[in-house]
């Protein structure tokens, strides 16, 4: 199994109040994915980098933001988190971008906000 | 097939029999596909790929067929047994600039009965 760690696992917070939900890889590999997985949308992309400091957005990335400051560790930050967005979280890592190459998943962080 | 609605396409099907599942894609430019397997708490694994260049290839107990004139993938699974109960989904993916980032489909769930 690839080295993928999810932290926490389970979050319930509260309307208006900030979560960070880190990813850290054993892998080495150079990008890393954020994904929302909801019922009916299957999983969306969210945020994705490309190397230390390199990110971009995904399709639903308004209300979150990441930072990648070690190759390691991903995080995604909600400022201000909504109801819209409970969901399950997906963090994926690749050794390739371009080309072929699978992703990776972790085992997703539960996030209910209340 | 790709979801419509709230809720996943179910495919039912008996221990022993041979499960075939749909997946249509929409991007022309999209040359790399990829089926992922996910059980019920988990993340997607990954089962198997195929290039653009190919129209079939077979794994363990499944085999990947590809028809670009329709954009149709398909997932066939040999001799089901309920250990492959899960969801599953197909996902696209370029090896040109501008379309690395892979798309997932909704997702069909896989329902194994004893």
């Amino acid at each position: 199994d690839a080295g993928i760690t999810q932290s926490p696992r389970h979050k319930v917070t509260e309307t208006g109040t900030p979560v960070t939900l880190r990813c850290h890889q054993t892998e080495n590999h150079r990008y890393m994915y954020w994904y929302r997985q909801d019922p009916g949308h299957g999983l969306r992309l969210i945020h994705y980098s490309y190397g230390v400091k390199d990110t971009d957005k995904g399709e639903v990335s308004d209300g979150y933001s990441v930072s990648r400051s070690k190759t390691e560790d991903f995080l995604l930050t909600l400022e201000s988190a909504t109801s819209s967005q409970t969901s399950v979280y997906f963090c994926a890592i690749s050794s390739g971008l371009a080309g072929t190459g699978e992703l990776f998943f972790g085992e997703g962080s539960r996030l209910t906000v209340l | 097939g790709e979801s419509v609605g709230l809720h996943l396409p179910t495919l039912s099907v008996q221990e022993g029999d041979n499960s075939i599942i749909n997946c249509a894609y929409s991007n022309s430019a999209s040359d790399y596909f990829i089926w992922y397997k996910q059980e019920s708490g988990k993340g997607p694994q990954f089962i198997i790929d195929i290039r653009s260049n190919m129209d079939k290839r077979q794994g363990q107990r499944v085999t990947v067929l590809l028809n670009k004139t329709v954009k149709h993938l398909s997932l066939q699974i040999a001799a089901t047994q309920p250990g492959d109960s899960a969801v599953y989904f197909c996902a696209e993916k370029g090896t040109a600039r501008g379309s690395y980032i892979p798309t997932f489909g909704r997702g069909t769930s896989l329902i194994v009965h004893p």
